[in-house]
């Protein structure tokens, strides 16, 4: 059980171009996604948390403009980097935690590698 | 600024061996801890949540808490080759409403056969 999916797993963009980034909870109703981005040798940054039907909380420093994020169900997420370029290149990472269960356990997707030529 | 702080490694163990890793935080309001496995090129993957002072074991994983101290660790016994990965020290308060994670950078665990 919770299992989260992401779709795609990598995507190679030119400059200026737009790219979705999907994550599904399969078995299980998310309340909460979160999404992370990941630099080479780095840890894991948070850059906004969603609850479904509602606006996401960006954290300090992440432009809301450029990073869009819809939660319209309890299973599913999307990031949208708009114009993208070369420098937002990174490994995306989303969780969601699981309404059903009491701990406050996120379940992460297996990320999406984003490389912006 | 809430931070988690580990040493970045690697730390290199023999097969079979005890493997121990380290990490404090910031925040002493923090709630809830977890230790993530992760591979090159892979997601997170849980590995163990603690709440509460004292060891909480899981088969070779035991992982220990001290919040006078703002100190967590994770034991891992009997290691194997499969267990070198970066091991990811979690913590999570709560924000707005929201309980977030904040990661340390990881410590790389090299396990050699």
């Amino acid at each position: 059980g919770a299992v989260v999916s992401q779709h795609p797993s990598w995507v190679i963009c030119k400059s200026g171009t737009s790219v979705k980034i999907e994550c599904r909870s399969l078995d299980f109703q998310a309340t909460t996604m979160f999404w992370y981005r990941q630099f080479p040798k780095q840890s894991l940054m948070l850059m906004a948390t969603s609850n479904e039907g509602s606006k996401a909380t960006y954290e300090q420093g992440v432009e809301k403009d450029k990073f869009l994020i819809n939660h319209a169900s309890l299973t599913l997420s999307t990031l949208t980097v708009t114009s993208a370029h070369p420098e937002d290149s990174s490994f995306y990472i989303c969780s969601a935690g699981d309404r059903g269960r009491t701990t406050d356990t996120q379940y992460f997707g297996p990320g999406t590698r984003l490389t912006v030529l | 600024q809430k931070e988690v702080e580990q040493n970045s490694g690697p730390l290199s163990v023999p097969e079979g061996a005890i493997a121990s890793l380290n990490c404090t935080y910031s925040d002493r309001g923090s709630q809830s801890f977890f230790w993530y496995r992760q591979y090159s090129g892979k997601s997170p993957e849980l590995i163990m949540s603690i709440y509460s002072n004292g060891d909480k074991e899981d088969g070779r994983f035991t992982a220990q808490l001290n919040k006078a101290s703002q100190y967590v660790s994770l034991l891992i016994r009997d290691s194997q080759p499969s267990d070198s990965a970066t091991y990811l020290c979690a913590v999570m308060g709560a924000d707005s409403g929201y309980s977030t994670l904040t990661f340390g950078k990881g410590t790389m665990l090299l396990v050699s056969p």
